[in-house]
């Protein structure tokens, strides 16, 4: 069974910084493209950043270019997400997601979220 | 980036049929045969409803269905059915690597 369990949300200041992990199991990690979304309180979907298979290759939006780090650890199964300069506006359930095959770009699972929230 | 457009919210009674649009634009649904649909209770992780603009995963009722026009990208869903009250998101790929989500349609059944 695939399983995508999120952690290391909290509570933060503003321009702290976090470090949210995202331990997955039940298939080969090494062979899927991962992705962090988050989703303000109330609010939609937001795609946030992707990482290839290898590492290789890494994509943000725009709002997070030069803040957040998207990396993964094959050998450990683990995806994360280093967020540094955090600002209120970063105040959202983070979620990792598995894309479904190379080139497909829909997800298929999803993790249960953590939530990460940035005030004073 | 820009999120793609959807309707606020929609409305139905149980057994009619709903239909939720997803506007985009020439740089992402209109470039690509690559929307999907996610589903999402309240609390809850998204479900993936539809993929590849009309492909349904295992498991996911045949009430829904999803099309392309242009830049424009629908959801439908017949029968409703009560359990299909949730959050609709629709997400395209954008080119260069990246996605983006619709801002999401509150579906209502009356």
């Amino acid at each position: 069974e695939v399983q995508l369990v999120e952690s290391g949300g909290g509570l933060v200041q503003p321009g702290g910084s976090l470090r949210l992990s995202c331990a997955a199991s039940g298939f080969t990690f090494s062979s899927y493209w991962m992705s962090w979304v988050r989703q303000a309180p109330g609010k939609g979907l937001e795609w946030v950043a992707n990482i290839k298979q290898d590492g290789s290759e890494k994509y943000y939006v725009d709002s997070v270019k030069g803040r957040f780090t998207i990396s993964r650890d094959n050998a450990k199964n683990s995806l994360y997400l280093q967020m540094n300069s955090l600002r209120a506006e970063d105040t959202a359930v983070y979620y990792c997601a598995r894309e479904a095959a190379a080139g497909t770009w829909y997800f298929d699972y999803w993790g249960q979220g953590t939530l990460v929230t940035v005030s004073s | 980036q820009s999120a793609l457009t959807q309707p606020a919210s929609v409305s139905g009674s149980p057994g009619q049929s709903i239909t939720i649009s997803c506007t985009g634009t020439s740089s992402d649904v209109g470039s690509y045969n690559l929307v999907s649909w996610y589903q999402q209770h309240p609390g809850k992780a998204p479900k993936l409803m539809i993929y590849e603009g009309s492909k349904r995963p295992s498991g996911v009722s045949n009430r829904f269905s999803g099309s392309k026009s242009g830049n424009t990208a629908s959801l439908t869903i017949s029968g409703l059915q009560a359990e299909d009250e949730a959050d609709y998101y629709c997400c395209s790929y954008a080119g260069s690597s990246t996605q983006v989500f619709g801002g999401g349609t509150k579906l209502t059944v009356l």
